[in-house]
């Protein structure tokens, strides 16, 4: 049991488009979903906590009108990249947990964003 | 958050033992030390939780200090499914993110 999925797992977009990536909690109900980022060869870094039916709380230094993140239901939280630049390519990873408090993050996949 | 402190790689043989340390001496009493691994190419898996006593599971074992400074990541027989980056991370009873270091690489050697 707890398995998130992503979707997709490789996107490439050109520079300036926007691109929504998926995240869903498929055997649970997930109260709270987190998104980080990963660059090559460095380690993950929490972007915004997200729970479900209210605003989601940003990471310092992480724009919340570049990154919107929507977690409209208890299995699903979508981010949006918007106007996509290449510095902005990484690896998106989402996670869920089953309670509000201090319970197992459970991981998705990832996401690979290639912007040209 | 307090901080862990992990070498950055280790090296092990195949169906051998793998002692994976973690130093956090700034650990407070409501500090759970929590225990991630993440295979290349993929998002991370939880291994292993604990407090103060030792812990087992399936995957691995945890040996945590008496003082709670140091903890160590026991894999019992190591395999090749094993290389991964194995994060060490503190986390407040109440708290509900992670915040990841940057891990030991462990690499297994067949």
């Amino acid at each position: 049991g707890a398995v998130v999925s992503q979707h997709p797992s490789r996107v490439i977009c050109k520079s300036g488009t926007s691109v929504k990536i998926e995240c869903r909690s498929l055997d649970f109900q997930a109260t709270t979903m987190f998104w980080y980022r990963q660059f090559p060869k460095q380690s993950l870094m929490l972007m915004a906590t997200s729970n479900e039916g209210s605003k989601a709380t940003y990471e310092q230094g992480v724009e919340k009108d570049k990154f919107l993140i929507n977690h409209a239901s208890l299995t699903l939280s979508t981010l949006t990249v918007t106007s996509a630049h290449p510095e902005d390519s990484s690896f998106y990873i989402c996670s869920a947990t089953r309670d509000r408090v201090a319970d197992t993050q459970y991981f998705g996949p990832g996401t690979r964003l290639t912007v040209l | 958050d307090a901080k862990t402190t992990q070498p950055n790689s280790m090296e092990s043989n195949e169906e051998e033992p793998v002692h994976l340390p973690c130093n956090h001496s700034t650990i407070s009493g409501t500090d759970y030390i929590h225990w991630y691994r993440q295979l290349p190419s993929q998002g991370p898996e939880y291994v292993i939780h604990g407090l103060t006593s030792n812990v087992n599971n399936r995957m691995a074992s945890l040996a945590i200090a008496e003082d709670r400074k140091s903890s160590t990541l026991i894999l019992h027989r190591a395999t090749l499914r094993d290389a991964a980056v194995y994060y060490c991370i503190l986390r407040w009873q109440g708290a509900q993110k992670l915040v990841f270091g940057q891990g030991t690489r462990l690499t297994i050697n067949p």
